[in-house]
Formats: C-alpha cells, structure tokens, sequence
C-alpha cells in the first residue's frame, strides 16, 4: 500500500540555522499539508498546499517557514531560521483531493530538534 | 484556543472489554469529526470519521457517537485487543477548511 514517506526521521540543528525537511507523498495525491507536534501538545495545523501554491496557513507558519515542490515527488518544508520553540515532530500528509483531506495520509514524522 | 478537548490524557481498558473515548468540540461549524491513531515512531493513521449530520458510524470494533446538542463525541472499541494500544487523537474539520483541529490525544492501554 501506498504511503507518505519523509526524511530525515531526526534531524538535530543550532540555534539560527536553517533545515530543510523532506517529504515524498503518495504519488497520485494533489493536496499536501504540513502540521506539527510539540512535545506534549497537540498535533497543529502549519499549510496546506495545491497547484504549485500554498492554498491555507496557519498563524504558526510566519516568514520563517516556506514550502515547496521542487519536483514531481518532493514536498519540502524549509524553516530559514531555526528557534528553539520549532523543535516538534513535524508531519506531512497528503490527500487526493479537498474534499477527501479529512482522509489525508500521514508521514512518520520527522523529529526536529533545535539546540 | 482549544476547539477539540480530550479530556483524559490517558486510559487503560482490560482486554476483552469495551474501550470508550471521549471528546469535546467548541466549535458547532465542523462538517467532521474524526479519530485518528498513533502508535510510536509514526504518524497518525486515520481510523474512523463521522459526518456532522449523523449520530452514529460503525466500522467492524469501532463505533463513534456524536452528540451535537452536547458537542461530544466518542469512539468505542468493543472487543480491546492488545494491538489497539496506541495514542488515539479526536480531530475535526469543516468542509471550507483544509486544515484538520486536533485534540491533545488519549493514551489507550490495553491490559492483559
């Protein structure tokens, strides 16, 4: 079966870097989305992204975080400079379309943390 | 802004018997309500959804009730088994919406 696959499953970065996490997802999904987990806290919302554009975002996702698909598989979040309050287990999810995103498929997730 | 409640941060259930969720909304705009599970080191699977204009959705060992007079809703697990064991998230969602709301999730331990 099909499924949403992201690297790096942790990734360990200073204060003031950047990082770039990477998501592939399920071939024939048009709906990509990411949200995040800080320890101990619910999973949030971060964007939603269709046709090459972000489509919704979050108060959370400020000028710091950007997304892309800088090809036909890679879905990719890039945080430009990371603070201590980013370190969460950050999820990419995709779904085949809109109306079906309460079925989105959801990655194993990638622990960021930030020192 | 807490628009979905879980409650209880954890629950342990004998095997056998019947496991019950709960969860509140605030929010009385949300077209879904679903329940996601979560077992360690992945991400969340989508377990079971309902829809806003229905009070009842079963599939196979899971039933969810949604009560919109009390914005409450609640998944059963009948019978438990050792492999339901997970963190299990109540979510919800409006239709004109792409985001999913989550709660804080309740840790289901399922005793020998």
């Amino acid at each position: 079966e099909p499924e949403v696959t992201q690297t790096p499953s942790h990734q360990v970065t200073q204060m003031g870097q950047e990082v770039i996490l990477r998501c592939v997802p399920i071939s024939n999904h048009l709906y990509f989305y990411w949200y995040r987990q800080i320890l101990g806290q619910k999973v949030e919302f971060l964007v939603s992204f269709y046709n090459n554009e972000i489509s919704e975002k979050s108060e959370i996702f400020d000028d710091q975080f950007s997304v892309e698909r800088p090809d036909g598989s890679n879905f990719t979040l890039k945080i430009r400079s990371t603070k201590l309050e980013d370190s969460a287990m950050y999820f990419c999810a995709s779904s085949h379309d809109q109306i079906l995103a309460r079925f989105a498929d959801f990655g194993p997730g990638t622990r960021l943390t930030v020192l | 802004d807490q628009q979905v409640k879980q409650n209880s941060p954890s629950l342990s259930v004998q095997e056998g018997r019947i496991s019950i969720l709960n969860c509140d909304y605030t929010n009385s705009m949300f077209d879904y309500f679903l329940w996601y599970k979560k077992y360690p080191a992945e991400g969340p699977t989508f377990l079971i959804s309902i829809s806003s204009i229905k009070d009842k959705n079963e599939d196979g060992r899971f039933t969810v009730f949604l009560n919109k007079s009390a914005k409450h809703l609640s998944l059963h697990i009948v019978p438990s088994q050792p492999g339901d064991s997970a963190v299990y998230f109540c979510a919800a969602l409006q239709n004109r919406d792409d985001k999913i709301i989550f709660g804080k999730g309740t840790r289901l331990h399922i005793l020998p």
